[in-house]
């Protein structure tokens, strides 16, 4: 139990380009999910809270605009990358909190990332 | 603020060795305590965790015991195999505060056989 998928695996793309990276709770129902950018030397940053049915909360140097996050349904977040550079390249993973629910035993669920390469 | 502290690698041990990962923190309040592992190329899981003073959580042979009086939650398994290769994470969460993982920087530890 306790599934989050997130969709790519895997992605490479032109500079200037968008991605859209989805993440999903596949059994259970998510109000909270979670953007985080892995660097080098495997530091986790967290990016910014995805709230279902209102607007993210990013953290401070974090660029909402290059960073645009939905999370339109209790199930589904996404993460777009805008314009995407090779300084964005890097590894993102996705996390979900089941509030209350069976697999709230966890604070959050974490997807399997997704490594985005822009040339 | 709430942080953690952990110990920097890479650690590199034979099969069999003895581990220990260590972790110290400071927060505000009564946080739960989490070790996590992330294996090549994907996410991160949960391996243990401790909600409250002296509790040990233990999972896969690994343990780590919550020290109020020391501030840490040291990961530490008696004899480490290959597969256990990966990167360890802690983490911390405020009960009653932000939903917010505060983790660790990641100690990458590496089994050879």
């Amino acid at each position: 139990g306790a599934v989050v998928s997130q969709h790519p695996s895997w992605v490479i793309c032109k500079s200037g380009t968008s991605v859209k990276i989805e993440c999903r709770s596949l059994d259970f129902q998510a109000t909270t999910m979670f953007w985080y950018r892995q660097f080098p030397k495997q530091s986790l940053m967290l990016m910014a809270t995805s709230n279902e049915g209102s607007k993210a909360t990013y953290e401070q140097g974090v660029e909402k605009d290059k960073f645009l996050i939905n999370h339109a349904s209790l199930t589904l977040s996404t993460l777009t990358v805008t314009s995407a550079h090779p300084e964005d390249s890097s590894f993102y993973i996705c996390s979900a909190r089941d509030s209350g629910g069976v697999y709230s035993n966890q604070p959050q669920h974490f997807g399997d990332g997704t490594r985005l390469s822009i040339l | 603020g709430n942080s953690v502290t952990q110990m920097e690698g890479p650690v590199t041990l034979s099969e069999e060795a003895f581990l220990t990962i260590n972790c110290t923190y400071t927060a505000t309040g009564y946080p739960s305590l989490f070790w996590y592992v992330q294996y090549p190329g994907e996410g991160l899981q949960l391996l243990l965790k401790a909600t409250k003073a002296d509790d040990k959580g233990s999972n896969k042979g690994f343990e780590a015991t919550y020290r109020k009086e020391t501030t840490s939650f040291h990961l530490e398994k008696g004899s480490v195999q290959v597969s256990d290769s990966a990167v360890y994470f802690c983490a911390l969460i405020t009960q009653g505060g932000s939903e917010k993982l505060v983790f660790g920087k990641g100690t990458k530890l590496t089994v050879n056989p």
